[in-house]
């Protein structure tokens, strides 16, 4: 089945620095990721639609020069968190969606724990 | 806009039955899915309802009433590793990206 590889699995920065996440598809093309961050306890909130060859569509309330994206190639999107501060600290997950599979084809990544220190 | 409601936890007793609700107001319906989370780990794929009814997957089934904006997830039989997140979610915006419910915390005693 479709495998989608989240990298890194956990990561500790000083505020103000960044931070990159890498999202790969490994076994099928994805011109569409995206991004969800995930608070404990709390549910998916989809941040942004990772677009191939174009810009991300952010969700309202998304700063899109805090959290960079980039989808340079049919496999592989990443998210930069620019200037991290504490509160940047949560669970980052992508998913992408094989669409040879119709409708079960959304897949995920293993997500990102992000602290930021 | 879309609203996707769960209650935010549930508490039941192994072997016992439990069912999730979920209910959703959307533009446009592209099917309902229902993932499965354990704490600091991905989503993990249990269900896809398009048409109405009842699908029945094993300990796991779940329900649709389109007409009603209205799912269920029924767990049986249900087993301590069964404690977990589960999430309903939709495909929104034209269908291609997925929105999540708010989530509800599912806690399995002895």
């Amino acid at each position: 089945g479709a495998v989608v590889s989240q990298h890194p699995s956990r990561v500790i920065c000083k505020s103000g620095t960044s931070v990159k996440i890498e999202c790969r598809s490994l076994d099928f093309q994805a011109t569409t990721m995206f991004w969800y961050r995930q608070f404990p306890k709390k549910s998916l909130m989809l941040m942004a639609t990772s677009n191939e060859g174009s810009k991300a569509t952010y969700e309202q309330g998304v700063e899109k020069d805090k959290f960079l994206i980039n989808h340079a190639s049919l496999t592989l999107s990443t998210l930069t968190v620019t200037s991290a501060h504490p509160e940047d600290s949560s669970f980052y997950i992508c998913s992408a969606r094989d669409l040879t599979q119709g409708g079960y084809g959304y897949t995920f990544g293993s997500g990102t724990r992000l602290t930021v220190v | 806009g879309q609203n996707i409601d769960q209650p935010t936890e549930m508490t039941a007793t192994e072997g016992a039955i439990v069912q999730i609700n979920c209910t959703y107001q959307t533009s446009g319906f592209n099917g309902l899915f229902w993932y499965q989370q354990h704490a600091g780990e991905a989503p993990t794929f249990l269900s896809y309802n398009v048409l109405d009814g009842l699908e029945e997957k094993g300990r796991f089934s779940s329900f649709l009433s389109r007409s009603k904006g209205y799912s269920y997830l029924l767990l049986k039989e249900l087993q301590m590793k069964d404690s977990a997140s589960y999430l309903c979610a939709v495909p929104t915006g034209g269908g291609n990206k997925l929105t999540f419910g708010t989530g509800t915390q599912l806690k399995v005693e002895l």
